[in-house]
């Protein structure tokens, strides 16, 4: 079956990067797209942006542009997404999600998030 | 960036009520919409995809309609399982964006 598994929990001081990992199992990923999704607790879902892992291809939603870069690599099955010059507004609990072969946008496999704290 | 308007933002539903929720798109989708359900501390799930299309193992009480640009979703037969946050998401243009979200509680 197919599985996400996200890094832990981070604590990171303002002003510095974290990287998150998602982990995946039970598909083929170097021919899935994966999302990243950012949630504040209590609030609605944002769309970070996607990377094709076949290519590692990447599109960003303009807002996260210049905060959040998108990797994966294929010998591990493993996506990354590294969040930089963090600030107390990036703390949120994060998302990996896998889009099919073809990107429709409907997400039917999300990773159990990783909570990201930012304070000094 | 497309705009998803959903409502309301709570509902407080009765033991077999039949619910709906409404998504307003800012723009014509083309039915690249769907729902989810979220539970407390958990992720999303994936309801209802294509506007209307019932997600492999989601209770048949499930529904979703729409065109254009108004959507919904319907419960046909509220259950205390079904209690949680409810979101729509549009996969027309990029940036994919959500709705603000439904709080469904049971009365």
């Amino acid at each position: 079956q197919v599985k996400l598994q996200q890094s832990g929990a981070e604590l990171v001081k303002p002003g510095a990067s974290v990287k998150l990992s998602c982990k995946t199992s039970g598909y083929t990923f170097s021919t899935s797209y994966m999302s990243w999704f950012k949630q504040i607790p209590g609030q609605s879902i944002e769309w970070i942006g996607m990377i094709y892992a076949g290519d590692g291809g990447t599109g960003y939603n303009q807002k996260f542009k210049g905060k959040a870069t998108l990797t994966v690599d294929t010998s591990s099955s493993t996506a990354y997404m590294d969040l930089s010059s963090l600030t107390t507004e990036d703390s949120a609990v994060y998302f990996c999600a896998r889009d099919g072969s073809t990107p429709y946008g409907w997400f039917a496999y999300w990773g159990q998030g990783t909570l990201v704290t930012v304070s000094s | 960036d497309i705009q998803m308007t959903q409502s309301p933002a709570s509902l407080s539903a009765s033991l077999g009520e039949t619910i709906s929720i409404e998504c307003l798109a800012s723009e014509g989708i083309s039915s690249y919409l769907a729902w989810y359900q979220q539970k407390p501390g958990k992720s999303p799930q994936l309801l209802i995809y294509g506007a209307n299309s019932l997600q492999a193992g989601v209770p048949s009480r499930f529904s979703g309609s729409g065109s254009g640009t108004q959507y919904s979703l319907k419960i046909s037969s509220m259950q205390p399982e079904d209690e949680g946050d409810y979101f729509c998401q549009q996969s027309y243009k990029f940036p994919y964006t959500f709705g603000a979200g439904t709080k469904l509680e049971l009365k």
